[in-house]
């Protein structure tokens, strides 16, 4: 089945640490995104990448690492530097960057800080 | 920063009513989108209306655009007790890209059966 996943579905971080979440798509699109989400409250962007090797900061990138080696993989690094970490973590793909396409989700990871 | 604002933040109807929701916006638009997201899961597309557009349907979705009022609509009929979910707007601002799109707070719509 095509589509985008994500994983673990829950992780637990202790405070200090770096943890990774993994995000892979088979849907060959260019682009690919992170967002964060808190409780009752909207998507916020922490990095997107339009292509391979190339990535750029969205909003709240402070705390947050990623990568693009592969067209297929964007995986995000929550690093200890992120003070609030808690929260649901959403991973999109889109054919590309241009104006109108549509942002194609995961089904969200779970980070929960004990 | 987020653009869109949905309106109300909660949602309760009886399963066959008409369920509206509304989404203001601050700058000017390429295109806007709704999304659905049920309860811990990802985030669904349900349609695009561009910025010279006025009116889109899809089943028993139907979305309008108001530019001149910086607002759009999402009027769900004959609802049913699956349609129960998170519905955001996703604008996409003047002259950019879908990467600067900006997800508002959402609206929480509960359909009772």
């Amino acid at each position: 089945d095509g589509g985008i996943t994500q994983s673990p579905k829950y992780l637990f971080r202790k405070e200090g640490q770096n943890v990774t979440l993994s995000c892979e798509q088979n849907l060959n699109h260019d682009a690919m995104y992170w967002y964060r989400q808190d409780p009752g409250q909207g998507l916020r962007l922490i990095y997107y990448s339009q292509i391979v090797n190339d990535f750029q900061k969205g909003d709240i990138a402070e705390g947050y690492s990623v990568s693009r080696e592969k067209k297929e993989s964007f995986p995000l690094t929550v690093t200890s530097a992120q003070k609030n970490p808690t929260a649901f973590y959403l991973c999109a793909s889109s054919p590309g960057t241009s104006s109108g396409n549509t942002i194609y989700f995961g089904e969200g990871s779970w980070l929960t800080v004990v | 920063s987020q653009q869109g604002e949905e309106d109300p933040q909660a949602l309760s109807i009886q399963e066959g009513e008409n369920a509206t929701m509304n989404c203001s916006y601050k700058t000017s638009i390429n295109n806007l989108q709704w999304y659905r997201q049920n309860s811990g899961r990802g985030l669904v597309h349900l349609i695009l209306i561009r910025s010279n557009e006025r009116e889109k349907h899809s089943g028993r979705l139907r979305v309008t655009l108001d530019t001149s009022k910086k607002s759009s609509s999402l009027l769900i009929t004959a609802s049913r007790a699956a349609d129960t979910a998170s519905y955001f707007c996703a604008t996409e601002p003047y002259n950019t890209n879908a990467g600067k799109s900006t997800f508002g707070d959402g609206t929480t719509l509960t359909v009772k059966p």
